[in-house]
């Protein structure tokens, strides 16, 4: 079956502690992005990456890093979680030429 | 300012009545993207308008997209409590690199 996945999709956290948040796609997409949703701002572009270590800064990319060494995954990393950073986080892929996004089932973290 | 914008923010219908949403932008759609999200879960793609005219439809799920607007709209024929979530409309705009962005979403609700 054709899909996203993230891991985990709960979590919660104290501020300060690293964390990683795993991204996979098995449809072999070149483009993947990292989404964040808040109440009242709607889902907004942390990072994307047009293809294996190509990445490139969404609309708000700070606190948070990417790495893109394989072609199916995408981690997010918090270095140094805070809790502004608590949200929905998802995950997307989509194929090079097209513009559909299949997004991931979410992720919520909170950070205390 | 907000690049799309989505209206109405919320909706409350009776079982069976019709309702639309519109999403408009402020810059040159390349292309247009409904998406349904059930209260904290992943985003379902619905349909994607790419010209003017354009009308597409799943099920009781219409979109039409008005190019010299640069407007969409999602008419939702005798609504039902399956239709309820968050309706999101994601555009490709010019000089986008091919990165969607996203109205804040409409929060449907169907009293049955």
């Amino acid at each position: 079956e054709a899909q996203v996945t993230q891991n985990p999709r709960y979590l919660i956290t104290v501020t300060g502690k690293k964390l990683t948040v795993t991204c996979s796609q098995n449809m072999n997409h070149e483009y993947m992005s990292w989404y964040r949703q808040d109440p009242g701002l709607g889902l907004r572009q942390i990072y994307y990456s047009m293809n294996v270590e190509v990445t490139d800064k969404g609309d708000v990319p700070e606190g948070y890093k990417v790495s893109r060494k394989e072609k199916r995954n995408f981690p997010l990393i918090l270095e140094s979680p805070s809790p502004n950073q608590t949200s929905l986080y998802f995950c997307a892929s989509r194929r090079t030429g097209t513009y559909e996004q299949y997004f991931g089932p979410g992720t919520r973290l909170t950070v205390t | 300012s907000q690049e799309l914008e989505q209206s109405p923010q919320s909706l409350i219908v009776q079982e069976g009545k019709n309702l639309t949403i519109n999403c408009t932008s402020s810059k040159t759609l390349y292309g247009l993207y409904w998406y349904k999200q059930k209260y904290g879960e992943g985003l379902i793609f619905l349909m994607m308008l790419q010209k003017g005219g354009e009308e597409k439809s799943h099920e009781k799920i219409t979109a039409k997209l008005d190019e010299k607007k640069q407007q969409s709209s999602l008419h939702i024929t005798a609504s039902q409590p399956s239709h309820a979530g968050i309706y999101l409309c994601g555009a490709s705009l010019r000089g986008s690199q091919g990165n969607l962005i996203f109205g804040k979403g409409t929060k449907l609700s169907v009293k049955p």
